[in-house]
């Protein structure tokens, strides 16, 4: 099945600072999806992405759709203690059938632990 | 409008037993999928529903099923349990049409022993 590697897996840094994570692939992705899941929650959806080299923003995060179509980064600018938690990329392709990923071939990445210290 | 709910949020099991966990999806949302997520795998798909049948489907071996009732609630089962079914299952309900925006429930922690 298709494989999403995230990085970095974890991230300490300090209240204030910029965080950059990314996702690569060996496949090609129609759309790009970022996630963030807090402890005892399921993923909430942060930012949706739909044509190569699109750049979106929500508030303090940024995220942009490689022009290949085979990788993502989420930027967050100015971190704050919320920002704690458990980013995850997902990348669909529109293949639904047997592709092991979800509803129209999602596929997720491990996740990236973001830590802050205050 | 109230979330996706999934209950029980905790369940301990043992080896060999069988399990039903049920998920009701956000009102008017008709399609249901359910997801493994372990540290190891990350998140992995299970299989999606919509209106009652099953429309999508993970790489998953058959002691794993689900279904869908006419109300849009969902069950998943997972018969004669292994120690490596330990894991969070998570359930999410989306609009028709709305690929990309799946909303998650908060889980249900699955322990076998």
């Amino acid at each position: 099945g298709q494989q999403l590697n995230q990085s970095p897996q974890s991230m300490f840094i300090q209240e204030g600072e910029d965080v950059s994570m990314n996702c690569t692939s060996s496949s090609i992705f129609n759309t790009w999806l970022w996630y963030k899941q807090d402890p005892g929650e399921g993923p909430v959806l942060l930012i949706a992405l739909y044509k190569a080299g699109e750049l979106t923003s929500n508030g303090r995060l940024t995220a942009q759709f490689g022009i290949t179509r085979k990788d993502s980064f989420l930027n967050i600018s100015a971190s704050i203690p919320s920002d704690v938690g458990i980013y995850f990329c997902a990348g669909r392709n529109g293949f639904s059938r047997y592709s092991g990923g979800g509803a129209d071939g999602l596929t997720f990445g491990k996740g990236t632990h973001l830590i802050i210290q205050p | 409008k109230a979330g996706v709910t999934q209950t029980p949020r905790y369940l301990i099991k043992t080896r060999g037993q069988q399990v039903t966990l049920s998920c009701s999806p956000i009102s008017g949302h008709r399609s249901v999928s359910w997801y493994q997520q372990t540290p190891g795998q990350g998140l992995q798909f299970l299989f999606e529903y919509f209106s009652e049948t099953q429309r999508n489907k993970g790489n998953f071996p058959g002691r794993f099923s689900g279904r869908q009732f006419s109300n849009s609630r969902s069950e998943m089962n997972v018969s004669t349990l292994e120690l490596g079914d330990s894991a969070l299952y998570l359930c999410a309900s989306r609009r028709d049409n709305s690929y990309n925006e799946q909303f998650f429930g908060p889980g249900t922690r699955l322990t076998v022993l």
